[in-house]
């Protein structure tokens, strides 16, 4: 069965430092997310990517914040300079244009720790 | 803008008890209405979904749940609890296809032997 993979499953970074996020979505879908969960708390919608461009972002999406779909499998969630509150559980998802399939299929996460 | 409203943090059942997690959505638009669970360690997967079709929806590992529009309400019920049942339950609204999603709190269900 087709799924999401995220990689690394657990980063471990030091505060100011630059962390990239690595997903590669389901093959044929064309909506990809992220997503996060601070430990404790609900899961929060980040960004939605469509058609090579953001179609949506939230509040939490500052500039610190960049996706990229660097070829044709890959979606990345980039921090440029992460604080002690960027330690979370990031999820990747990705949904298909098929009318039928109206649910996004999610990785497994990266859990995300700022030292 | 949407919220989801899940009435209780933690559920606790014995094995072979009805299952009853509540979900409560506002919308200004038809929702489209998502369960998702989550075991320790994992992703979050899909249980089922409510995309104005049936109101009643049946999903994986015996879980059903009813759209209530007049109470804006999406419950997530299964007849008898199963211990590989403990996970996390999250409810989850969307405003249309392709959307984001917006999720409750989540509901910690332990089952009890």
């Amino acid at each position: 069965e087709p799924e999401v993979t995220q990689t690394p499953s657990h980063q471990v970074t030091q505060m100011g430092q630059e962390v990239i996020l690595r997903c590669v979505p389901i093959s044929n879908h064309l909506y990809f997310y992220w997503y996060r969960q601070i430990l404790g708390q609900k899961v929060e919608f980040l960004v939605s990517f469509y058609n090579n461009e953001i179609s949506e972002k939230s509040e939490i999406f500052d500039d610190q914040f960049s996706v990229e779909r660097p070829d044709g499998s890959n979606f990345t969630l980039k921090i440029r300079s992460t604080k002690l509150e960027d330690s979370a559980m990031y999820f990747c998802a990705s949904k298909g244009t098929d009318s039928m399939n109206t649910e996004a299929f999610f990785g497994q996460g990266t859990r995300l720790t700022v030292v | 803008a949407q919220s989801v409203t899940q009435l209780g943090s933690h559920v606790s059942v014995s094995e072979g008890a009805l299952v009853l997690l509540r979900c409560n959505y506002s919308s200004s638009v038809p929702p489209y209405l998502f369960w998702y669970v989550q075991y320790p360690n994992q992703g979050l997967q899909l249980l089922l979904k409510y995309t104005s079709a049936a109101t009643l929806v049946k999903g994986i590992n015996g879980f059903e749940a009813e759209f209530k529009k007049s109470e804006t309400s999406f419950h997530l019920t299964k007849p008898s609890a199963h211990m590989s049942d403990a996970a996390e339950y999250f409810c989850a609204v969307s405003d249309h296809q392709g959307g984001k999603l917006i999720f409750g709190q989540g509901t910690e269900l332990s089952v009890k032997p």
